[in-house]
């Protein structure tokens, strides 16, 4: 079954460090990947996405993803954090082949200590 | 556009009581989702709707949960009885359903079962 994995489930960083949080996936074929936030008492939010085409993405707030499809990848990325970027952040891949399924990361708790 | 609404944000039962949940959509959406979220966890997806049909309740404890979504809009989310571990957030979101697999999030019901 299509599985998806972060790495790093809790992380502690200072601002304007940089941040690569990790996600693989398990699907070999056609997918779609997204990297979704969810920042303390609010609802799930889009960060970026990739269906195909150049494989670095950017999405809101400076975030970026390069999708590495010989490494199952799509690791999210920053260059400089903030106190605002604190967060639970999710990684989901569709399983375009079983009812375009979204198949969830178990999430990385993002802390940035000001 | 208007996001997807739920309602209530908040609720507070005791255990074998019943409890319903209401979404409505963002409008033309035709795929409505139903997710449980426990606290630490992403989501798990409970039942997929295309239009008013199921097409996944794979992960729907039928014994004690339901959904419906009668003409294809609004949908429900029912609970009877509940139980402890029923303690989550419940996130309702929809997406176009046709070529786009983003999916859009409301703010999600806070159950909490004594």
């Amino acid at each position: 079954a299509q599985s998806v994995s972060q790495h790093n489930h809790h992380v502690i960083l200072s601002e304007a460090a940089s941040l690569e949080l990790g996600c693989n996936y398990s699907y070999g074929g056609t997918v779609n990947l997204f990297w979704y936030v969810q920042y303390p008492g609010q609802h799930l939010q889009l960060l970026l996405k990739y269906f195909s085409g150049d494989p670095l993405v950017k999405g809101i707030k400076g975030f970026e993803a390069e999708f590495i499809k010989s490494k199952f990848s799509f690791n999210l990325r920053k260059p400089s954090v903030q106190w605002s970027d604190t967060a639970e952040y999710f990684c989901a891949v569709v399983d375009a082949g079983n009812n375009r399924k979204l198949i969830w990361g178990l999430g990385t708790s993002l802390a940035v200590n000001p | 556009e208007a996001g997807v609404a739920q309602s209530p944000r908040y609720k507070i039962i005791e255990k074998r009581q019943s409890v319903a949940f209401w979404c409505n959509p963002i409008s033309g959406h035709a795929t409505l989702y139903w997710y449980q979220q426990i606290l630490g966890q992403g989501p798990k997806l409970l039942i997929q709707f295309q239009n008013n049909g199921v097409v996944d309740d794979s992960q729907l404890p039928k014994d004690r949960f339901s959904a419906e979504r009668l003409k294809g809009v609004d949908s429900t989310l029912k609970i009877q009885p509940a139980k402890l571990e029923d303690s989550a957030v419940y996130l309702c979101a929809s997406s176009p359903g046709t070529g786009s697999f983003e999916q859009y999030f409301g703010p999600g019901t806070r159950l909490t079962v004594t």
